[in-house]
């Protein structure tokens, strides 16, 4: 089973500030099968990043993904009120398909 | 816009069988081109994968719990179903279900619409 490991498990920032999150696989994960979702209290997941770096629909450009192999990055490159939430990566790339612990993002 | 929807019994028993059933609105379930699967969230914990299916009837179920699940597919009604038995107090969840573009040639995407959960709670 692949372990995702998520860092850090909470980022405090201010609104405008740069979020960068780390999303680090036991193995080699191809690109094409690493997302990253966004999940607010109460909600579904939401996908924002498909493919590594590709971003869903509807996703803002502040938002960009970076990697390959074991090592990927979420970048929120100026961050909004509304970005308070809690972010996970998943990969699909082997079975099991896992979901690394999350990382909760708070604006100050 | 594709909506797919949870529904199923809040509350259940320990060592019975949890049943729920994702309805697909506004698009068909009967399309090559995509997958259709469970994921599950405890309170306060974070997601896991449980299984994904084609309207074909292929499964994939995480091996951590494939000795209980089962997941089928009703064309008919546009809706997708999950099983698990002998359930636990460990089992307790949030559920969704959601949908994944396939591309064939084992291409696939990430889990783009989901469904808004329903919390399934297993106790006597």
């Amino acid at each position: 089973e692949i372990v995702l490991t998520q860092s850090p498990g909470t980022l405090s920032l201010s609104p405008g500030e740069r979020a960068t999150l780390s999303c680090k696989a036991s193995q080699s994960v191809s690109s094409n099968y690493l997302a990253w979702y966004q999940q607010k209290p109460g909600q579904a997941p939401r996908l924002l990043i498909h493919g590594a770096s590709s971003r869903a629909t509807g996703i803002p450009d502040r938002f960009s993904g970076s990697g390959s192999g074991t090592d990927f990055t979420l970048t929120i490159s100026r961050l909004e009120p509304e970005d308070s939430a809690v972010y996970y990566c998943q990969q699909f790339f082997t079975s099991p398909w896992t979901f690394g612990q999350g990382t909760k993002v708070e604006i100050k | 816009q594709l909506q797919v929807q949870e529904s199923g019994p809040g509350l259940v028993k320990p060592s019975e069988t949890l049943s729920l059933t994702c309805t697909v609105s506004d698009g068909s379930i009967s399309s090559t081109s995509y997958y259709w699967g469970w994921i599950r969230q405890p309170p306060g914990k974070g997601l896991e994968w449980i299984g994904s299916i084609y309207y074909s009837g292929s499964t994939y179920y995480n091996p951590s719990l494939k000795s209980r699940v089962t997941m089928s597919v009703d064309t008919s009604k546009n809706q997708f179903s999950l099983k698990v038995t002998s359930v636990t107090a460990a089992d307790t969840a949030v559920y969704f279900c959601a949908r994944g573009a396939d591309y064939g040639s084992g291409s696939y995407d990430a889990l783009n619409i989901w469904g808004q959960g329903t919390m399934v709670t297993v106790s006597s």
